[in-house]
């Protein structure tokens, strides 16, 4: 089982759309978790950061399920923009300073 | 306030030949990690520095080797280059100490031909 597993999609889904993305892990000693939105031929950018409580920003909602080791992304009121590959990023255990990266996902947002 | 700039942004090399990377990390960042990206990938860490050392290590092999300075900057260097090695470099720039949160510079587009 790898890592840090996602969905690599592609979705596809109309302006306006509600989506949601997963991403598993196997350390359940994982302590920190992010999303980072990367666009095509460009670095990723830090989206949020998910805590316990999940965290909103926006049309953005983070949430951490630990007893199934996932994170989620959702995304309400889909536009244009949001189209990207979302990837996932959780610490190693070992070292709380190294990420371990997801594949990501692919969403692509119609008109 | 700068944020993470790395150089060059595009670079073709020859198989065999050397090549380096420079990385300059976000204004009062102290940790620097260096990711390989391939197409369609998700990024491949290869090492992070941090007080001038190499801290952690990816599963790479000795061809690619890196340098921090004193100013927190750093270099990435790979040695007899392959073809495999075309990807994006990605340099991010952390605080120590911090939780995670990583900044990434542009990368490097590096093509092996």
């Amino acid at each position: 089982r790898k890592e840090v597993e996602q969905d690599p999609g592609p979705f596809n889904v109309p302006e306006g759309a509600t989506v949601a993305f997963n991403c598993t892990y196997s350390n359940s000693a994982s302590q920190s978790f992010f999303w980072y939105r990367q666009d095509c031929r460009k670095e990723p950018k830090l989206l949020m950061s998910v805590y316990s409580s999940g965290n909103e920003d926006g049309r953005f909602t983070a949430q951490l399920n630990r007893a199934s080791q996932y994170i989620s992304l959702l995304i309400r009121d889909s536009k244009l923009s949001d189209s990207a590959t979302y990837l996932c990023a959780v610490n190693d255990a070992g070292n709380n300073r190294k990420l371990i990266w997801g594949l990501g996902t692919s969403l692509a947002v119609n008109p | 306030d700068a944020g993470v700039t790395q150089s060059p942004t595009h670079l073709i090399k020859t198989r065999g030949q050397q090549v380096t990377l420079r990385c300059s990390p976000k204004s009062g960042h102290d940790t620097v990690s260096w990711y390989q990206q391939a197409l369609g990938q998700g990024p491949q860490f290869i090492f992070q520095y941090y007080e001038e050392e190499e801290r952690q290590r990816g599963n790479f092999p000795d061809r690619f080797s890196g340098h921090q300075f004193p100013n927190y900057s750093s270099e990435l260097n790979v040695n007899a280059l392959l073809l495999g090695d075309s990807a994006l470099y990605l340099c991010a720039s952390s605080l120590a100490g911090s939780v995670g949160e990583q900044y990434f510079g542009p990368g490097t587009r590096l093509t092996v031909t």
